[in-house]
Protein backbone atom coordinates (compact mmCIF):
# COMPACT_ATOMS: atom_id res chain seq x y z
CA UNK A 1 0.00 0.00 0.00
CA UNK A 2 1.76 3.05 -1.16
CA UNK A 3 -0.69 5.57 -0.03
CA UNK A 4 -1.30 6.70 -3.46
CA UNK A 5 -4.04 4.35 -4.94
CA UNK A 6 -4.68 4.43 -9.23
CA UNK A 7 -8.07 2.80 -11.15
CA UNK A 8 -8.25 1.32 -13.35
CA UNK A 9 -4.75 -0.93 -13.08
CA UNK A 10 -5.18 -1.88 -16.53
CA UNK A 11 -7.15 0.17 -19.63
CA UNK A 12 -7.81 -1.27 -23.31
CA UNK A 13 -9.38 1.85 -25.59
CA UNK A 14 -9.82 2.12 -29.16
CA UNK A 15 -8.82 5.46 -30.51
CA UNK A 16 -12.16 7.18 -30.99
CA UNK A 17 -12.77 5.77 -27.31
CA UNK A 18 -13.24 8.21 -24.19
CA UNK A 19 -12.12 7.19 -20.69
CA UNK A 20 -10.92 8.45 -17.82
CA UNK A 21 -8.26 7.39 -15.14
CA UNK A 22 -8.24 8.33 -11.32
CA UNK A 23 -5.92 8.87 -8.36
CA UNK A 24 -6.45 9.58 -5.01
CA UNK A 25 -3.72 10.29 -2.71
CA UNK A 26 -4.49 9.19 1.34
CA UNK A 27 -1.28 10.64 2.49
CA UNK A 28 -2.04 14.63 3.19
CA UNK A 29 0.11 15.81 0.11
CA UNK A 30 -0.72 19.02 -1.40
CA UNK A 31 1.16 18.34 -4.81
CA UNK A 32 0.10 16.13 -7.28
CA UNK A 33 1.66 14.70 -10.80
CA UNK A 34 0.86 12.68 -13.97
CA UNK A 35 3.85 11.08 -15.74
CA UNK A 36 4.08 8.79 -18.27
CA UNK A 37 6.21 5.89 -18.42
CA UNK A 38 6.94 4.10 -21.69
CA UNK A 39 9.14 1.14 -22.15
CA UNK A 40 13.14 1.73 -22.47
CA UNK A 41 12.35 5.78 -21.99
CA UNK A 42 12.66 7.64 -18.91
CA UNK A 43 9.75 8.77 -17.09
CA UNK A 44 7.98 11.54 -18.43
CA UNK A 45 6.38 14.34 -16.40
CA UNK A 46 2.83 15.55 -18.45
CA UNK A 47 1.16 17.66 -15.38
CA UNK A 48 1.47 19.06 -12.29
CA UNK A 49 -1.04 20.21 -9.85
CA UNK A 50 0.18 22.63 -6.41
CA UNK A 51 -3.14 23.20 -3.92
CA UNK A 52 -5.46 22.02 -6.86
CA UNK A 53 -3.76 24.72 -9.28
CA UNK A 54 -2.12 23.48 -12.41
CA UNK A 55 1.38 24.24 -12.13
CA UNK A 56 2.91 22.59 -15.15
CA UNK A 57 1.76 21.48 -18.75
CA UNK A 58 4.90 19.49 -20.09
CA UNK A 59 3.78 20.06 -23.98
CA UNK A 60 1.18 17.45 -23.56
CA UNK A 61 -0.97 16.92 -26.83
CA UNK A 62 -4.30 18.31 -26.24
CA UNK A 63 -5.83 14.66 -26.28
CA UNK A 64 -4.87 14.47 -22.12
CA UNK A 65 -6.61 16.32 -20.18
CA UNK A 66 -5.88 16.69 -16.38
CA UNK A 67 -8.26 17.42 -13.93
CA UNK A 68 -7.67 18.23 -10.11
CA UNK A 69 -11.55 18.95 -7.94
CA UNK A 70 -8.82 19.37 -4.59
CA UNK A 71 -5.96 17.58 -3.32
CA UNK A 72 -6.93 14.72 -2.89
CA UNK A 73 -8.03 13.66 -6.00
CA UNK A 74 -6.68 13.93 -9.80
CA UNK A 75 -8.25 12.59 -13.03
CA UNK A 76 -6.95 12.08 -16.40
CA UNK A 77 -9.57 12.40 -18.93
CA UNK A 78 -8.38 10.70 -22.48
CA UNK A 79 -10.03 10.83 -25.88
CA UNK A 80 -9.09 10.21 -29.25
CA UNK A 81 -5.81 8.57 -28.21
CA UNK A 82 -2.70 7.26 -31.02
CA UNK A 83 -1.17 3.75 -30.50
CA UNK A 84 1.84 5.42 -29.16
CA UNK A 85 -0.07 6.64 -25.90
CA UNK A 86 -0.04 3.08 -24.99
CA UNK A 87 2.10 3.43 -21.71
CA UNK A 88 2.56 2.77 -18.35
CA UNK A 89 0.90 6.41 -16.55
CA UNK A 90 1.42 7.26 -13.05
CA UNK A 91 0.49 9.23 -10.50
CA UNK A 92 1.98 10.76 -7.42
CA UNK A 93 1.64 12.84 -5.15
CA UNK A 94 4.02 14.91 -2.27
CA UNK A 95 4.42 17.85 0.01
CA UNK A 96 4.59 21.20 -1.36
CA UNK A 97 6.47 21.15 -4.66
CA UNK A 98 9.24 23.18 -3.69
CA UNK A 99 10.27 21.62 -1.00
CA UNK A 100 13.47 19.69 -2.89
CA UNK A 101 14.01 16.58 -0.79
CA UNK A 102 10.43 15.67 -0.54
CA UNK A 103 10.38 12.44 -2.41
CA UNK A 104 7.20 11.80 -4.84
CA UNK A 105 4.87 8.79 -3.50
CA UNK A 106 3.84 6.85 -6.50
CA UNK A 107 0.95 5.12 -6.94
CA UNK A 108 1.11 1.50 -8.76
CA UNK A 109 -0.51 3.07 -12.37
CA UNK A 110 -2.65 2.09 -15.15
CA UNK A 111 -1.26 0.48 -18.51
CA UNK A 112 -2.81 1.46 -20.89
CA UNK A 113 -3.24 -0.01 -24.31
CA UNK A 114 -4.81 1.75 -27.31
CA UNK A 115 -5.77 -0.31 -30.08
CA UNK B 1 19.89 20.16 -22.52
CA UNK B 2 19.28 17.98 -19.45
CA UNK B 3 20.83 14.05 -19.19
CA UNK B 4 21.12 11.47 -16.99
CA UNK B 5 22.84 7.81 -18.11
CA UNK B 6 22.67 4.73 -16.62
CA UNK B 7 23.52 1.67 -17.48
CA UNK B 8 20.39 -0.63 -18.81
CA UNK B 9 20.97 -3.84 -17.22
CA UNK B 10 22.95 -5.55 -14.13
CA UNK B 11 22.72 -8.93 -13.04
CA UNK B 12 24.69 -9.86 -9.39
CA UNK B 13 24.62 -13.16 -7.71
CA UNK B 14 22.55 -13.18 -4.29
CA UNK B 15 24.96 -12.19 -1.44
CA UNK B 16 27.20 -10.30 -3.31
CA UNK B 17 27.09 -6.63 -3.65
CA UNK B 18 26.27 -4.47 -6.50
CA UNK B 19 27.26 -0.98 -7.50
CA UNK B 20 24.58 1.12 -10.24
CA UNK B 21 26.35 4.61 -11.58
CA UNK B 22 24.38 7.29 -12.91
CA UNK B 23 25.90 10.29 -14.26
CA UNK B 24 24.31 13.42 -15.04
CA UNK B 25 24.45 17.00 -16.93
CA UNK B 26 22.00 19.21 -15.89
CA UNK B 27 21.35 23.42 -15.52
CA UNK B 28 21.22 22.94 -11.98
CA UNK B 29 21.16 20.81 -9.51
CA UNK B 30 18.73 20.47 -6.10
CA UNK B 31 19.57 16.86 -5.16
CA UNK B 32 19.70 13.41 -6.58
CA UNK B 33 17.08 10.79 -5.58
CA UNK B 34 17.03 6.51 -6.20
CA UNK B 35 13.82 4.94 -6.31
CA UNK B 36 13.58 1.38 -7.25
CA UNK B 37 10.75 -0.15 -9.26
CA UNK B 38 9.84 -3.86 -9.12
CA UNK B 39 7.45 -5.12 -12.01
CA UNK B 40 3.89 -3.57 -12.87
CA UNK B 41 4.46 -1.62 -9.21
CA UNK B 42 4.82 1.58 -8.49
CA UNK B 43 8.72 3.38 -7.66
CA UNK B 44 9.55 3.63 -4.23
CA UNK B 45 11.83 6.25 -2.24
CA UNK B 46 15.17 4.73 -1.16
CA UNK B 47 17.31 7.85 -1.09
CA UNK B 48 17.93 11.23 -1.33
CA UNK B 49 21.46 13.23 -1.75
CA UNK B 50 22.45 16.78 -1.91
CA UNK B 51 26.12 17.03 -0.30
CA UNK B 52 28.70 15.62 -1.25
CA UNK B 53 29.56 12.31 0.30
CA UNK B 54 27.66 8.51 1.18
CA UNK B 55 24.19 8.37 2.74
CA UNK B 56 23.96 4.71 4.63
CA UNK B 57 20.82 3.01 5.06
CA UNK B 58 21.15 -0.49 5.91
CA UNK B 59 21.67 -2.79 2.97
CA UNK B 60 21.60 0.50 0.92
CA UNK B 61 24.15 3.77 0.13
CA UNK B 62 24.39 6.07 -2.00
CA UNK B 63 26.95 8.56 -2.89
CA UNK B 64 26.98 11.50 -4.54
CA UNK B 65 30.02 13.80 -6.10
CA UNK B 66 28.36 17.11 -7.36
CA UNK B 67 31.88 18.32 -8.84
CA UNK B 68 31.56 14.56 -11.28
CA UNK B 69 28.01 15.03 -11.23
CA UNK B 70 27.87 11.44 -10.32
CA UNK B 71 26.02 9.16 -8.18
CA UNK B 72 26.07 5.53 -7.29
CA UNK B 73 23.81 2.94 -5.65
CA UNK B 74 25.74 0.19 -3.61
CA UNK B 75 23.19 -2.51 -2.73
CA UNK B 76 25.05 -5.03 -0.21
CA UNK B 77 23.86 -8.74 0.72
CA UNK B 78 22.08 -9.16 -2.18
CA UNK B 79 17.97 -10.87 -2.01
CA UNK B 80 16.40 -12.29 -4.71
CA UNK B 81 13.87 -9.76 -3.47
CA UNK B 82 16.26 -6.42 -4.84
CA UNK B 83 15.88 -7.99 -8.57
CA UNK B 84 14.15 -4.52 -9.50
CA UNK B 85 14.57 -1.67 -11.79
CA UNK B 86 16.31 1.37 -9.90
CA UNK B 87 15.99 4.97 -11.03
CA UNK B 88 18.17 7.76 -10.50
CA UNK B 89 16.28 11.41 -10.53
CA UNK B 90 17.93 14.57 -10.15
CA UNK B 91 15.64 17.78 -9.05
CA UNK B 92 16.52 21.27 -11.11
CA UNK B 93 13.64 22.95 -10.53
CA UNK B 94 11.39 19.82 -11.82
CA UNK B 95 12.64 16.24 -10.95
CA UNK B 96 14.38 14.56 -14.52
CA UNK B 97 14.51 10.81 -14.40
CA UNK B 98 17.34 8.55 -16.16
CA UNK B 99 15.89 5.26 -18.04
CA UNK B 100 16.58 3.21 -14.86
CA UNK B 101 18.67 0.16 -14.75
CA UNK B 102 17.07 -3.64 -14.18
CA UNK B 103 18.50 -5.27 -11.95
CA UNK B 104 18.89 -9.12 -12.08
CA UNK B 105 19.95 -11.42 -9.03
CA UNK B 106 20.38 -15.10 -9.46
CA UNK B 107 20.66 -17.63 -6.85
Amino acid sequence: ETGVTQTPRHLVMGMTNKKSLKCEQHLGHNAMYWYKQSAKKPLELMFVYNFKEQTENNSVPSRFSPECPNSSHLFLHLHTLQPEDSALYLCASSQVQSSYNSPLHFGNGTRLTVT
Amino acid sequence: GQNIDQPTEMTATEGAIVQINCTYQTSGFNGLFWYQQHAGEAPTFLSYNVLDGLEEKGRFSSFLSRSKGYSYLLLKELQMKDSASYLCAVRTDKLIFGTGTRLQVFP
